[in-house]
């Protein structure tokens, strides 16, 4: 079936850095979408993108538009709210909607 | 718009007993998904209506698992004869496009 690979698996970032996580896909994909879930386990969405790149606050999210086999997402100048768990999640094309997602980066915020 | 509503957040049930979780998509979102969480296996689709009509269900387990969506407030995940491995997050989503999800906060079941 399809495949999203994401990396890294776990994040350690000291406050202020920048880091990214990326998704590659095994196949083309029609959209991704990242989500971070909380300490009470809700999937919050940060970003939907069919192409291109979208952009909120420090974050930032880039979905190649040529091939479509990955997608990134940015972290600029990390905060102690930004730990969690994000995962992106990918439609393929012509995948009747269905995401599917992958195993998820936990990132860490330190002092 | 109160979000993705799902009943109970929490469900205890004792191994054999049925289990009904709820969700209630947001007014107006034709798409409603399930999907269940593990550690072991991560976020897996279960199945998907659009407009109440199943549109696929090739993640429910074939035995045991059934989902209705009787109208277009509210869809039901029931689990007949419950398993310890059934224990999980139950997450539901509703799009109105069909894509661009938002995820209710879940229900955590533990069969014991």
């Amino acid at each position: 079936g399809d495949q999203v690979e994401q990396s890294p698996s776990a994040l350690s970032l000291h406050e202020g850095t920048d880091s990214a996580l990326r998704c590659n896909f095994t196949t083309t994909m029609r959209s991704v979408q990242w989500f971070r879930q909380n300490s009470r386990g809700s999937l919050i969405s940060l970003f939907y993108l069919a192409s291109g790149t979208k952009e909120n606050g420090r974050l930032k999210s880039a979905f190649d538009s040529k091939e479509r086999r990955y997608s990134t997402l940015h972290i600029r100048d990390a905060q102690l709210e930004d730990s969690g768990t994000y995962f992106c999640a990918a439609e393929a094309t012509g995948g009747n909607n269905k995401l599917t997602f992958g195993q998820g980066t936990v990132l860490s915020v330190i002092p | 718009n109160a979000g993705v509503i799902q009943t109970p957040r929490h469900k205890v049930t004792g191994k054999g007993q049925e289990a009904t979780l709820w969700c209630e998509p947001i007014s107006g979102h034709s798409a409603v998904f399930w999907y269940r969480q593990t550690i072991v296996q991560g976020l897996e689709f279960l199945t998907y209506f659009r407009n109440q009509a199943p549109i696929d269900d090739s993640g429910m387990p074939k035995e045991r698992f059934s989902a209705q969506m009787p109208n277009q407030s509210h869809s039901t995940l029931k689990i007949q004869s419950t398993q310890p491995q059934d224990s999980a997050v139950y997450l539901c989503a509703s799009s109105f496009t069909g894509s661009d999800y938002t995820f209710g906060s879940g229900t955590r079941l533990l069969v014991i």
